[in-house]
């Protein structure tokens, strides 16, 4: 079972470079969520798809746009990368509001 | 708006004792709360999840309770493991579906 699948794992840009980022999930849920992980900050939740067709600003959306390409995949992009956006990047997914949540493994950006 | 608090942010103890991680919210309604453990450079990993209605879940040494009057989850960990060691974060969902964490707490159990 591959569950939440996130890539790449690891990646380096430049400042003003632009990039997306990849989640797919295996397991037919119907919402999906971007995080963003700082040290000593927790989780921050950027962007998230309540049901296929629909996405919501989260609590740090500024810099970033998502898009929900179908029920499997929720991507999110970064336009203009600034080293503020250095950090682990997490996706997530869960089949109903009142159903667990299942994490993939994270993809570390460094903005240099 | 809603705000999650996880209160200590760290936290040491010797192997074998039962332990109490803490994790408050600002508002009651919420539709259930998870609690996860993260391990250095990892994901994320599903402990147990507390819907509304609940009072408590058990999962072999761990058992949450979820008290939402006073906007407050426990995580008790018993006979506490060397292996226990991680951060563990409590996540709850509320309002328009957002899903929302704490800041965490690191456990770190000596043997």
């Amino acid at each position: 079972n591959a569950g939440v699948t996130q890539t790449p794992k690891f990646q380096v840009l430049k400042t003003g470079q632009s990039m997306t980022l990849q989640c797919a999930q295996d397991m037919n849920h119907n919402s999906m969520y971007w995080y963003r992980q700082d040290p000593g900050m927790g989780l921050r939740l950027i962007y998230y798809s309540a049901s296929e067709g629909t996405t919501d600003k989260g609590e740090v959306p500024n810099g970033y746009n998502v898009s929900r390409l179908n029920k499997r995949e929720f991507s999110l992009r970064l336009e203009s990368a600034a080293p503020s956006q250095t950090s682990v990047y997490f996706c997530a997914s869960r089949y109903q509001v009142n159903t667990e949540a299942f994490f993939g493994q994270g993809t570390r950006l460094t903005v240099v | 708006k809603q705000e999650v608090t996880q209160i200590p942010a760290a936290l040491s103890v010797p192997e074998g004792e039962n332990l109490v991680l803490n994790c408050s919210f600002t508002d009651s309604a919420i539709y259930n709360l998870q609690w996860f453990r993260q391990d250095p450079g990892k994901g994320l990993t599903s402990l147990l999840l507390i819907q509304s209605s609940q009072r408590e879940q058990t999962s072999g040494r761990l058992n949450a309770s979820l008290d939402k009057s006073s906007g407050r989850s426990t995580l008790y960990i018993a006979a506490s493991q060397p292996g226990d060691s991680a951060t563990y974060l409590c996540a709850l969902t509320s309002g328009t579906y957002k899903y929302i964490f704490g800041t965490g707490t690191r456990l770190k159990v000596l043997a």
